[in-house]
């Protein structure tokens, strides 16, 4: 019940392109869902994060969907960038702090 | 803001010795630290919570007298790999937190550590 389940494993997009990453959750406990962007050999950086009073956040070319009924939530980046490629992660916490991280989703953008 | 860093940014050492990492809160107090463990091409793996002046506590699995954690003050955090083996080489990542309304974790930029 304290996982987090990320896909695609592996998404390959063209420059512009607008790639979707999903994630499932199945404890209602959560109400925090942040992502995380990594790139070889760095740790990961904090992009964007929603909690569940919202539908929607946007900020940039980053937006997260989230679905409160579905247990689901989705990072979208718009017109996305060679220097985007990079890791992601989604994850998710509740009051006890920890983060409980997705498989993470590997992009890369082509031009 | 909210920057995190780790050092040393990459360790070699023999098996057998021990191998000491820093994890500093640069421009904040952290509430709480977490160290982390990730593989190659794999999601991280949490080892242990660690509060500033008390024990760390640490994940199922994760053996405490060979991953010695030190929390010495609200910016500063270490993990001691003891006796080391080749089995211990991975990559080390930290992070602090601190709390606005829900609790942000900042992440270190890593160690990579290799054991030989």
């Amino acid at each position: 019940q304290q996982q987090v389940k990320q896909s695609p494993q592996s998404l390959i997009v063209q420059k512009g392109g607008i790639p979707i990453i999903n994630c499932a959750y199945e404890n209602t406990a959560f109400d925090y869902f942040p992502w995380y962007q990594q790139f070889p050999g760095k740790g990961p950086a904090l992009l964007i994060a929603i909690r569940p009073d919202v539908s929607e956040k946007k900020e940039g070319r980053f937006t997260i969907s989230f679905n409160k009924s579905a247990k689901q939530f989705s990072l979208h980046i718009m017109d996305s960038q060679p220097g985007d490629s990079a890791t992601y992660f989604c994850a998710a916490s509740n009051n006890t702090d920890k983060l409980i991280f997705g498989t993470g989703t590997r992009l890369q953008v082509f031009p | 803001g909210a920057v995190v860093s780790q050092h040393p940014s990459r360790v070699i050492c023999k098996s057998g010795t021990s191998v000491k990492i820093e994890c500093r809160s640069l421009d904040f107090q952290a509430t709480t630290m977490f160290w982390y463990r990730q593989f190659p091409k794999q999601s991280l793996m949490l080892m242990a919570t660690s509060n500033e002046g008390s024990k760390a506590t640490y994940e199922q699995g994760v053996e405490k007298d060979k991953f010695l954690i030190n929390h010495a003050s609200l910016t500063l955090s270490t993990l001691t790999v003891t006796s080391a083996h080749p089995e211990d080489s991975s990559f080390y990542i930290c992070s602090a937190s601190v709390r606005t309304g829900v609790l942000k974790q900042y992440f270190g930029p890593g160690t990579r550590l290799t054991v030989t």
